[in-house]
């Protein structure tokens, strides 16, 4: 099945630095790749996803790259703020589409 | 629309005691499923449903039951739980195929087994 590495597991910034997560997948296959955040205590939400077929995508701060060859894409948000600190977990879909599988997540911390 | 309720938010079993976890949808997604989550593990999928009357394991599928009799419910089951399954549980559902689309999680269910 799909396996998806996350790094790194902790990343502390200061406001107003950029940050970037880097995520791993193992199925060339896979053609759905979204991030999603989580505050200390709500559910996981949906911020960005990127497809296959595209190499970039941007939404406002943050932003998503994905390079298939390389079987890697990252997350990328610029202008940090101190809501921006949260877990964040990407994901990559398996083999026939019906389910994502999940890195271990980055918790970011954006120090005022 | 309420999105995904899941019932209990909080729960607490003894070892061997068994429950159920409710989760119901009211965006006719027929896509739903089952995660847990643990300190420094991530999401882990447990069941899934990709319509009423279909289910499939995920990757941690032992000790936990689902069914899928309508589109709206999807309960999980523990038949005797164990300490092994504290954990926080998501309900999520979906309007495509639970990998080609949004996931819409629930609050989350959070289970002690003492």
């Amino acid at each position: 099945g799909e396996n998806v590495e996350q790094h790194p597991s902790t990343l502390s910034v200061q406001e107003g630095d950029s940050a970037v997560i880097k995520c791993t997948y193992s199925d060339s296959a896979s053609n759905y790749f979204p991030w999603y955040k989580q505050e200390l205590g709500k559910r996981p939400q949906l911020i960005i996803d990127i497809r296959s077929n595209v190499g970039e995508k941007k939404d406002q701060r943050i932003a998503v790259t994905l390079n298939k060859t390389a079987k890697h894409f990252s997350l990328h948000i610029t202008e940090t703020q101190p809501e921006d600190s949260a877990v964040y977990f990407c994901a990559a879909n398996a083999t026939g589409y019906s389910t994502l599988t999940f890195g271990k997540g980055t918790m970011l911390l954006v120090s005022p | 629309n309420a999105g995904v309720t899941q019932t209990p938010k909080f729960q607490v079993l003894k070892t061997g005691q068994s429950m159920t976890l409710q989760c119901a949808q009211d965006m006719n997604h027929e896509y739903m499923s089952w995660y847990r989550q643990d300190p420094g593990m991530g999401l882990r999928l447990i069941h899934y449903s990709v319509g009423a009357g279909i289910t499939d394991q995920g990757e941690v599928p032992n000790g936990y039951n689902v069914s899928r009799s309508t589109t709206e419910d999807f309960p999980l089951r523990l038949l005797s739980a164990a300490p092994s399954q504290t954990s926080v549980y998501f309900c999520a559902s979906s309007y495509s195929r639970g990998g080609a689309g949004e996931l819409f999680f629930g609050e989350g269910s959070r289970l002690t087994v003492l």
